[in-house]
């Protein structure tokens, strides 16, 4: 099935410096979209980019699809204790409504 | 709001039990799906369903199988119980359609002993 690759795994920030996680498919993908876990939570629904070259932001977290539509990416600027959490990308394919997830990066942040 | 319900937070099984996790959602979704999530491995697809009566499988179904019944409800089922399913399990539902995202319950921590 499709693989989507996602690091790093685990990244720690002190709070004020800036935040990214990658996410990559060797496939041509339809849509990605972007969930945050926090701890002891369930993944939430953040956005969904579906065109090739795509930016979207909301406030400090930016969300970019590839050119390529095969790979994307989420910057946190400054980031806060409360961005702490598991990030995941989950990507679609080419039709149905099944997502594959990234194996998620863990952040934490140090006030 | 969309509200994903699974029916314990925490479980504890012995090995060989047949064990029953249950999920209602409130919105009336076409789709349901049952993941598993381990550290490090992300959330991996077990079985979908889009629709009552419908099932698909998905990345990891081996030892495992569901039920939709009834449109609101998603049962997963482990047959034989074994140590490598202990596990987090996360219900989630979404309208149908490529673009929906998905709403997620609380998740089960199974333990089987």
């Amino acid at each position: 099935g499709q693989q989507v690759m996602q690091i790093p795994q685990y990244q720690h920030v002190q709070e004020g410096e800036d935040f990214t996680t990658y996410c990559n498919s060797s496939t041509t993908l339809s849509n990605i979209q972007w969930y945050k876990q926090r701890p002891g939570g369930h993944p939430v629904f953040l956005i969904q980019l579906v065109k090739s070259g795509e930016v979207k932001k909301q406030k400090r977290l930016t969300f970019q699809f590839g050119e390529a539509k095969k790979n994307s990416s989420l910057h946190i600027t400054a980031t806060q204790t409360t961005d702490v959490g598991t990030y995941f990308c989950a990507a679609r394919e080419t039709s149905g409504s099944r997502l594959t997830f990234g194996e998620g990066t863990q952040l934490t942040v140090n006030p | 709001d969309v509200k994903v319900t699974q029916s314990s937070r925490y479980l504890v099984k012995r090995t060989g039990e047949k064990v029953f996790l249950e999920c209602v959602q409130d919105m009336d979704h076409e789709n349901m799906f049952w993941y598993r999530q381990d550290p490090g491995l992300g959330l991996r697809l077990i079985y979908f369903s889009y629709d009552v009566k419908m099932k698909e499988k998905g990345d990891i179904p081996e030892g495992y199988s569901v039920s939709r019944e009834k449109k609101e409800r998603f049962s997963l089922i482990l047959e034989s119980a074994s140590t490598n399913q202990t596990s987090m399990y996360l219900c989630a539902s979404s309208l149908i359609g490529g673009n929906q995202p998905q709403h997620f319950g609380d998740g089960t921590r199974l333990s089987i002993l």
